[in-house]
C-alpha cells in the first residue's frame, strides 16, 4: 500500500498566524482527504480533494496529484484550530482503503 | 443522515473479558472500515468490508480479534479475550466506494 508522510509533526502558533501543513505520498492516489481531530478525539472532515484547490473559510487545500503531495493552509489561526490534522490517501490500485499519515499536532496560543 | 454511529462511546473492562464494539454506517454506503488509534501506532486499519464482505483483514492483530458485517447497516468488532494492550480508541468509518470517508465518534476502550 501507499505510504503517507506528514510534516511538520508538531506546530505551535500564536493566534492570528498563518501555517502550511504538507502531506506527501509514496505513490499515486485516487482520493485525498484532510481531517481535523479535535481535543475530544472526533475526526472532522475538512476537505475531500483528489486534485486541485478548495477553500472553506480560513482553510484551503491544494492537491498536486502528479507530484504526489497535498497542502493544507490555515490562515489567521484561532485557538479552536488546535488539534491534530491528518491526511489520508486512497491508492490508485483499486483499493478503497484510506491510509493515514501520523498527523501534524497544532497548538494555537491566545 | 445521523452519520456513522458507534457504541458504546466508552468501555472499561477487565482483562480476559469479551468486548463487542458496534457500528452503524451511513445509509447507502457500501464500504466500511474499522481503525484503531494509539499513540504509538497512530491510525491503523484493522479490517475493510465492501458490500458486507471482508476484503482486507490483514490489519487484525491476532485471532482474538474478529469482525462481522451481517447486513449493510451493522457491523461488530469483537475482542475475546481482551488484554491491556488492546486499550485504544476504535473508529468505524464508511464511504461509498472510494469516495469521501466519514468517521464515527469512536469507542475508547480501556482494559484493566
Amino acid at each position: 500500500g501507499i505510504q503517507v508522510e506528514q510534516s511538520p509533526p508538531d506546530l505551535i502558533l500564536q493566534e492570528g498566524a498563518n501555517s502550511t501543513l504538507r502531506c506527501n505520498f509514496s505513490d499515486s492516489v485516487n482520493n485525498l482527504q484532510w481531517f481535523h481531530q479535535n481535543p475530544w478525539g472526533q475526526l472532522i472532515n475538512l476537505f475531500y480533494i483528489p486534485s486541485g484547490t478548495k477553500q472553506n473559510g480560513r482553510l484551503s487545500a491544494t492537491t498536486v496529484a502528479t507530484e504526489r503531495y497535498s497542502l493544507l493552509y490555515i490562515s489567521s489561526s484561532q485557538t479552536t484550530d488546535s488539534g491534530v490534522y491528518f491526511c489520508a490517501g486512497t491508492g490508485s490500485g483499486g483499493s478503497y482503503i484510506p491510509t493515514f499519515g501520523r498527523g501534524t499536532s497544532l497548538i494555537v496560543h491566545p | 443522515d445521523a452519520g456513522v454511529i458507534q457504541s458504546p462511546r466508552h468501555e472499561v473492562t477487565e482483562m480476559g473479558q469479551e468486548v463487542t464494539l458496534r457500528c452503524k454506517p451511513i445509509s447507502g454506503h457500501n464500504s466500511l472500515f474499522w481503525y484503531r488509534q494509539t499513540m504509538m501506532r497512530g491510525l491503523e486499519l484493522l479490517i475493510y468490508f465492501n458490500n458486507n464482505v471482508p476484503i482486507d483483514d490483514s490489519g487484525m492483530p491476532e485471532d482474538r480479534f474478529s469482525a462481522k458485517m451481517p447486513n449493510a447497516s451493522f457491523s461488530t468488532l469483537k475482542i475475546q479475550p481482551s488484554e491491556p494492550r488492546d486499550s485504544a480508541v476504535y473508529f468505524c468509518a464508511s464511504s461509498f466506494g472510494a469516495s469521501e470517508a466519514f468517521f464515527g465518534q469512536g469507542t475508547r476502550l480501556t482494559v484493566v
